[in-house]
């Protein structure tokens, strides 16, 4: 079946635009997480959805960052005024349910350059 | 979450077994282990986990130290499709912070050479 996607697979911007960066998780599952990779580091937490919920946001840096999930399946990622440190490659996974020892699938990420 | 420790890089011949060590010493007794890679320009997958027994999927095996301080993922014969970033993460299923999110270190880089 079909795994997880997002858009764009690239996106460059200029500092101070906004951006928008879309998940389409695997169909039926409810938990949906949304990390953040700067170049030579692992994935690093920002947000965790299940259903339509954002049950955890401590991972977000600052209040320029903020997603949504309204129909507790496609997400958005939404960076305002975005700044040169936000360049990275922002990671979309989802799993089944709540389970914490549930697999998350990854999606392939989008590379977000901020010049 | 517990902390893990692994080497930053490895190298392996393709073809040859690679055993890429974890160490996890402040583990607790409902921490599993994960597994998961990153092949280049990819997201993270899922390769195996465990408790407290050793482990074997298609993908590979998990030997788990008898103190649960360390772990070892085992591929039997590596190939150059690999070659990847090797995640052990620790995941506690009744953690207050419940939230199933991933805490990734830096990881092993494992090269396969051909």
């Amino acid at each position: 079946g079909a795994g997880v996607s997002q858009t764009p697979s690239n996106k460059v911007t200029e500092k101070g635009k906004y951006v928008e960066l879309r998940c389409d998780p695997i169909s039926g599952h409810t938990a949906l997480y949304w990390y953040r990779q700067s170049l030579g580091q692992g994935p690093e937490f920002l947000i965790y959805f299940q259903g339509t919920g954002a049950a955890d946001d401590s991972g977000l840096p600052n209040d320029r960052f903020f997603a949504v999930r309204p129909e507790g399946s496609v997400s958005t990622l939404k960076i305002q005024r975005t700044e040169r440190g936000d360049s990275a490659v922002y990671l979309c996974a989802s799993s089944v349910g709540l389970a914490a020892l549930d697999t998350q699938y990854f999606g392939p990420g989008t590379r977000l350059t901020v010049l | 979450d517990a902390k893990t420790t692994q080497p930053n890089s490895m190298e392996s011949n393709e073809e040859e077994p690679v055993h890429l060590p974890c160490n996890h010493s402040t583990i607790s007794g409902t921490d599993y282990i994960h597994w998961y890679r990153q092949l280049p320009s990819q997201g993270p997958e899922y390769v195996i986990h465990g408790l407290t027994s050793n482990v074997n999927n298609r993908m590979a095996s998990l030997a788990i130290a008898e103190d649960r301080k360390s772990s070892t993922l085992i591929l039997h014969r590596a190939t150059l499709r690999d070659a990847a970033v090797y995640y052990c993460i620790l995941r506690d299923p009744y953690g207050s912070s419940n939230t199933g999110k991933l805490i990734f270190g830096q990881g092993t880089t494992l090269q396969v050479k051909p």
